[in-house]
């Protein structure tokens, strides 16, 4: 049972836009702790894709946003391709646990 | 370019002691702020993380696993070491190390991972 919560999966078809919600509570995202995003195409390692809530790596397309909002976050990846068809984690910090805690992770899978 | 690699055993028995090694270039782990993580997904399961160190050598530690972890590290040799004890079936995972700058911060660059099997 992950700390943060997110759908197990979404779908869509290309060129649709699709969100992907990341659940927590007072202690993580509720405490006002950034939330980072990932994304991991299966075999290999995760890749930094939103980081501080809303912000985006150089080299990731502005496809992806992020926001944040209360005890929940979300990932907005908008103009769907294949290429996104992926893992995608969000990770923030725990004062109850202090430590680092990860999002139980969504499959991504484009129609 | 900052770059990063996992090595270590590919198999390990139980009650066994594991020792991951990660070294890195592009950066140094003496740099006020910067930190070196360790990160671990079993197979088909979600991103665990386990241990960071800073540059100052403090250390942090999931508190689930923190009797069994120890994060040490060797600024000349560009390396972070992590150990864990008492290894068991259910730390079957690939292990992740990544560049970040602190427990609140992102990994912003990870290794390609290192694939260890706990199996007597």
């Amino acid at each position: 049972q992950s700390v943060l919560t997110q759908p197990p999966s979404v779908s869509g078809a290309p060129g649709q836009r699709v969100t992907i919600s990341c659940t927590g509570s007072s202690s993580n995202i509720g405490a006002h702790y950034d939330v980072h995003w990932y994304q991991q195409v299966p075999g290999t390692a995760p890749k930094l894709l939103i980081y501080g809530n809303t912000n985006r790596p150089s080299g990731v397309p502005d496809r992806f946003s992020g926001s944040k909002s209360g005890t929940s976050a979300s990932l907005a990846i908008t103009g769907l391709q294949a290429e996104d068809e992926a893992d995608y984690y969000c990770q923030s910090y725990d004062s109850s646990l202090s430590g680092v805690v990860f999002g139980g992770g969504t499959k991504l899978t484009v129609l | 370019q900052i770059t990063l690699k996992e090595s270590g055993p590919t198999l390990a028995k139980p009650t066994q002691t594991l020792t991951l090694t990660c070294t890195f270039s592009g950066f140094s782990l003496s740099t006020n702020g910067v930190g070196v993580g360790w990160i671990r997904q079993p197979p088909g399961k979600a991103l665990e993380w386990l241990a960071l160190i800073y540059w100052d050598d403090d250390k942090r530690y999931s508190p689930s696993l923190k009797r069994r972890l120890t994060i040490t590290k060797d600024t000349s040799k560009n390396q972070v070491v992590l150990t864990m004890t008492n290894m068991d079936p259910v730390d079957t995972a690939t292990y992740y190390c990544a560049h970040g700058r602190g427990v609140t911060a992102p990994f912003d660059y990870w290794g390609q991972g290192t694939l260890v099997i706990v199996s007597s």
